[in-house]
């Protein structure tokens, strides 16, 4: 089936220090969702991005979806504690079911 | 107060035994979707329903079963013939647009003895 693949699986930081999740599909994607999951917690909506090229900011977060939406990235700068989770990046392929990458977990280092 | 329920949010259960876990959603969603999740792991999808009284297998439904007898509930039964059933199961639902995010409920960490 069609799969999405997120890197990297572990990424530990100090905190302060920038972090970066990439999410690459093999075929193109209608849209990509991205989602935080805090330790114990569920997956939490953060943003969508539907047109080719797009960036959106949300404060300290910025995401893209590359031109040929099949890849996509989360940038966080300047890490803090509160950032602590896994990043879970989603998307659909035309009219089929949301599929999620397989996540990147992030730990910061205090 | 609107969302989706997961209950118990943890269960235990000895090996062979089937287990049916709760997601009840008031958010008037059409579509719901059963997630397994492993430690370290990503999502997999077991099952989804976009209707009532309809669903689809994902990616691992094998030992898994479900119903959708109202729209507001999608309980899932693990089965006995589930190999390692012992995980984290997350429900969501959303809207049938493919535009729009999933709710997730809290989860259901089962644990089989």
């Amino acid at each position: 089936g069609q799969q999405v693949m997120q890197i990297p699986q572990y990424q530990h930081v100090q905190e302060g220090e920038d972090f970066t999740t990439y999410c690459n599909s093999s075929t193109t994607l209608s849209n990509i969702q991205w989602y935080k999951q805090r330790p114990g917690g569920h997956p939490v909506f953060l943003i969508q991005l539907v047109k080719s090229g797009e960036v959106k900011k949300q404060k300290r977060l910025t995401f893209q979806f590359g031109e040929a939406k099949k890849n996509s990235s989360l940038h966080i700068t300047a890490t803090q504690t509160t950032d602590v989770g896994t990043y879970f990046c989603a998307g659909n392929f035309g009219n089929e079911k949301l599929t999620f990458g397989t996540g990147t977990r992030l730990t910061i280092i205090p | 107060d609107g969302g989706i329920t997961q209950s118990p949010k943890y269960l235990f259960r000895k090996e062979g035994q089937n287990v049916t876990l709760s997601c009840e959603q008031n958010l008037n969603h059409d579509a719901m979707y059963w997630y397994r999740q492993d430690p370290g792991q990503g999502l997999r999808l077991i099952y989804y329903s976009q209707i009532v009284n309809d669903f689809q297998k994902g990616d691992i439904a094998e030992g898994y079963s479900v119903s959708r007898e109202k729209k507001e509930s999608f309980p899932l039964t693990v089965t006995s013939a589930q190999k390692n059933p012992t995980a984290f199961y997350l429900c969501a639902s959303s809207i049938l647009d493919k535009n729009t995010e999933a709710f997730f409920g809290q989860g259901t960490r089962l644990t089989v003895v």
